[in-house]
């Protein structure tokens, strides 16, 4: 079967720096996405990895490692408004993407 | 104005129902989904359409069936409504086939008596 894992939930404070891990294990690999989802709203994109490596983008970083299964995204120098879920999505084989439950991050001051 | 919109926001209603869901978007997106989100559970896709006459099943179908208008339009019905698909609801869009960015409607709070 298809599965992906990320923490139920992580806290942090705030000014600090915080990393969310995927592992994922999936019939074929076309990408992987993150996704922030605050409370009862709408998820919006945040990153695409489809090669090894980091990818960069102002406070946000994401990861990934094709051969272990393995993303995480790196947010830096936390602010209040970053409290949300944080989700893992990976496009298999047939381009479909299958998500992760995500990860419900708490940054306190 | 938003590009993918849902209508109701919020609707109660009770056992035996029957209620549509409504989206439109205005992305000139080919390809159009329906999730529902539980706590815990995470998105899970209930039908998607790849274009006015392509429409398939997702993982969790049963209960639900689907509209597909025109290319900006896609409802979900639930014909006789059950507590347990009480749920978010989200609509999303994608343009391409192998970049599958998913653009999501601001959700519909579904509540079933």
């Amino acid at each position: 079967g298809q599965n992906i894992d990320q923490p139920t939930e992580m806290t942090a404070t705030e000014g600090a720096i915080v990393q969310i891990n995927c592992t994922y294990q999936t019939s074929g690999f076309n990408g992987l996405f993150w996704y922030q989802q605050h409370a009862g709203e709408a998820p919006t994109f945040l990153s695409y990895n489809v090669l090894d490596g980091l990818e960069e983008k102002g406070r946000f970083s994401s990861f990934l490692s094709r051969s272990k299964g393995y993303s995480y995204l790196l947010l830096k120098e936390l602010q209040m408004k970053d409290s949300a879920s944080y989700l893992c999505a990976v496009m298999d084989s047939n381009y479909q993407l299958i998500w992760g439950a995500g990860t419900k991050l708490i940054i306190k001051p | 104005d938003a590009d993918v919109t849902q209508t109701p926001r919020n609707r109660i209603t009770k056992t035996g129902k029957r209620i549509m869901l409504e989206c439109s978007q205005t992305k000139g997106h080919d390809r159009m989904y329906w999730y529902r989100q539980d706590p815990g559970l995470g998105l899970r896709l209930i039908y998607y359409s790849f274009d006015v006459k392509d429409i398939n099943k997702g993982e969790i179908s049963d209960g639900y069936s689907v509209s597909r208008q025109a290319q900006a339009k896609f409802s979900l019905s639930l014909e006789s409504a059950i507590p347990n698909q009480t749920a978010l609801y989200f609509c999303a869009t994608s343009a391409t086939a192998d970049y599958n960015e998913q653009f999501f409607g601001p959700g519909t709070r579904l509540t079933v008596l």
